[in-house]
């Protein structure tokens, strides 16, 4: 069975530029999960969706964060101007909603602003 | 107070010794609990899942969670030098919701 797939695996880019990121969760799985790992403050949710709805957003650290989920088998996180404190790993993970089943992680994009 | 507290170690331990993990918490709306393996370089790996108070055993691993006093553990049995990873603790309010982590402890079991 295909896992969670995200893409890129790694992005370097500059301060300023556009940085978009790809999830596309388990195959029949109705809620997706947006999450960032630190060394300083762990793993952290910072949006999810039910049924390609934004359930809880309050995670997303500021207006320069969107996401989106277009589709149950696609999502996109996008960071517009990215800057160097966004550095981090970006994890999406996908569940069945109702089933009380856990959450399936992606090996997650390694993000580094330069 | 942060919700999830989770000593991050690092722990090191020779093969074959039991090891001991535990988190705590504050916010008693949590009934469900899992513990993650993390390697380096990977995604979060769910490894016990529970729900609200009691104990579960799979193989080597045991997990406890102790409502009254907003505690669990993880317990690993004759730890192997593969069991070396990241021990994340996580817990939500409900099956399908965010989940709130701890910072996750390192283990390094020695050959």
């Amino acid at each position: 069975d295909a896992g969670v797939i995200q893409s890129p695996r790694h992005e370097v880019t500059e301060m300023g530029q556009e940085v978009t990121l790809r999830c596309k969760p388990i195959s029949g799985h109705n809620s997706l999960f947006w999450y960032r790992q630190t060394m300083m403050r762990g793993l952290e949710l910072l949006i999810y969706f039910n049924n390609n709805v934004p359930i809880d957003d309050s995670g997303m650290p500021e207006d320069r964060f969107s996401a989106k989920m277009p589709n149950a088998s696609f999502s996109t996180l996008k960071i517009q101007p990215s800057e160097p404190r966004d550095s981090a790993v970006y994890f999406c993970a996908s569940s069945l909603r109702d089933t009380n089943q856990p959450q399936h992680f992606g090996d997650g994009t390694r993000l580094s602003i330069l | 107070q942060k919700e999830v507290e989770q000593d991050p170690g690092p722990l090191s331990v020779p093969e074959g010794a039991i090891v001991s993990l535990n988190c705590t918490y504050s916010n008693s709306a949590f009934q469900y609990f899992m513990w993650y393996r993390q390697y380096s370089r990977k995604g979060p790996e769910l490894l016990m899942y529970t729900y609200s108070s009691g104990n579960k055993e799979d193989g080597r691993f045991t997990a406890q969670v102790d409502k009254s006093s907003k505690y669990i553990s993880l317990f690993i049995r004759d730890s192997q030098p593969s069991d070396s990873a990241t021990y994340l603790c996580a817990m939500s309010r409900g099956g399908s919701e965010k989940l709130v982590f701890g910072k996750g402890t390192k283990l390094t079991v020695n050959p």
